[in-house]
């Protein structure tokens, strides 16, 4: 089972809303990672968990809480959005925690827009 | 830094032409590793290929090919035969350790495929 699985697949939310993406994979994978994707970008890394330990915070506003309760799943907790945060995001693992060489798996995305 | 150019933004093939779309790298690290993802228009990034910085060989997947040189920091991917199924956004990504593992996606290129 090489999957990744995301829910829910869209998401329309007010800016005073709390809400919560979740992620899963049972492949095992040690590492697990947010990305978020503007259209006609490229993806950008927020967060990565190795070995259920927060590894990688690339300076995301506190609006966005990760969490990772077992290595199986990944949440991404949202308060407060602002409009500019509307987008694709994706969520992926690798193998072998975040070492440089683990292909990264991603699931489906949830598209988010916020209101 | 590291970086990851695809200078072809778009690019409109008709149906069983080839078709070869451009990477150039930079890193300072000897140790890296090159990533090929496909985007289809449902969102999610399928992986395609790993390559390994001191593993040159070139390698085929049916009708795909990677033209990896190291010489011209160059991972050069080509669709043989192309396909409408293969429209999508290709992504070709970097990662090594001296990033501190992030993958480092090039822009993307646009593939449409057209009957």
């Amino acid at each position: 089972d090489t999957e990744v699985t995301q829910t829910p697949k869209h998401l329309v939310m007010g800016m005073t809303n709390k809400k919560s993406l979740k992620c899963e994979q049972h492949m095992g994978h040690r590492a697990m990672y947010w990305y978020k994707q503007k259209a006609k970008k490229p993806p950008e890394l927020m967060f990565v968990y190795s070995y259920e330990k927060l590894s990688i915070n690339e300076s995301v506003p506190s609006r966005f809480s990760p969490e990772c309760p077992n290595s199986s799943l990944l949440n991404l907790h949202l308060h407060a959005l602002q409009p500019e945060d509307s987008a694709l995001y994706l969520c992926a693992s690798s193998p072998r925690g975040k070492s440089a060489g683990n292909e990264q798996f991603f699931g489906p995305g949830t598209r988010l827009t916020v209101l | 830094a590291q970086k990851v150019t695809q200078a072809q933004t778009e690019i409109s093939v008709v149906e069983k032409e080839d078709v070869t779309l451009d990477c150039v790298y930079e890193t300072r690290d000897t140790t890296y590793y090159l990533f090929w993802y496909k985007q289809p228009p449902s969102g999610e990034l399928v992986f395609l290929i790993r390559r390994n910085s001191f593993d040159e060989q070139n390698e085929i997947s049916g009708r795909y090919s990677w033209n990896f040189q190291k010489s011209t920091s160059s991972f050069n991917f080509t669709i043989t035969a192309s396909q409408v199924v293969d429209s999508a956004v290709y992504f070709c990504a970097l990662r090594s350790g001296g990033s501190n593992y992030k993958l480092t996606f090039g822009k993307g290129t646009l593939l449409t495929v057209n009957p």
